[in-house]
């Protein structure tokens, strides 16, 4: 069965701090990965990666995909408390049109 | 340009009723997804659906629940003899196509709660 699996579940910092947050899959025919940020409404899109060790970035954040060991990282580096929320990553696996969340990792940034 | 629109934002049931979900995809999309968001947890695909066809009805329940997209009109999601455990956020998302689900746009999310 595919799944994503988040690590940590939840993690508290304070402003300034960088983190790093994990996500590991075990899917059928890898499409491509998804991160998203969801505050108190939509989960709204941060990256897609599809090829191993290309780093997107952008602003402070980052992630980059390593397919042969199945896992992805979002590096967030000199947080806010903008950053406070839950991060998504998912999965497309190829051709089906639909994602495979993981649990999610709530961000919570103290001034 | 509106983004995906759904209501009711916020929806309270009895045990048995009926509920239903509206979703309006962003203008030029033909494709739209519903996730379910049980508490604690994240997004579970539901449906995939295009104009007046289900594609993928894979993560719904057999039972209770059915969603369409007509030709006109946004895309509804029906919870029959709703249940306590059907009480969570539902997710619409849309995109202009199948290929590059990177560009999928979430809704706000409806909140159903099941007394």
């Amino acid at each position: 069965e595919d799944k994503v699996v988040q690590s940590p579940l939840s993690l508290v910092v304070h402003e300034g701090d960088t983190v790093t947050l994990n996500c590991s899959y075990e899917v059928t025919n890898f499409r491509s990965l998804l991160w998203y940020k969801q505050e108190k409404k939509a989960p709204t899109f941060l990256f897609m990666l599809t090829s191993s060790g290309i780093e997107k970035k952008s602003g402070r954040l980052s992630s980059i995909l390593d397919k042969k060991e199945l896992f992805s990282i979002l590096n967030i580096t000199a947080t806010q408390t903008g950053d406070s929320a839950i991060y998504l990553c998912a999965v497309e696996p190829s051709n089906t049109g639909k994602l495979i969340f993981g649990q999610g990792t709530t961000l919570q940034v103290k001034p | 340009n509106a983004g995906v629109m759904q209501n009711p934002r916020h929806l309270v049931r009895r045990r048995g009723q009926e509920a239903r979900l509206r979703c309006s995809p962003m203008k030029g999309h033909s494709h739209v997804y519903w996730y379910r968001q049980l508490p604690e947890e994240g997004l579970k695909f539901m449906v995939y659906l295009q104009k007046e066809n289900i594609i993928d009805e894979s993560g719904m329940p057999k039972e209770r629940f059915s969603a369409e997209f007509p030709k006109e009109g946004p895309s509804i999601l029906r919870i029959q003899q709703v249940v306590r455990g059907d009480s969570a956020a539902y997710f619409c998302a849309s995109s202009s196509s199948r290929q590059g689900t990177g560009e999928l746009f979430f809704g706000e999310g409806s909140r159903l709660t099941v007394l």
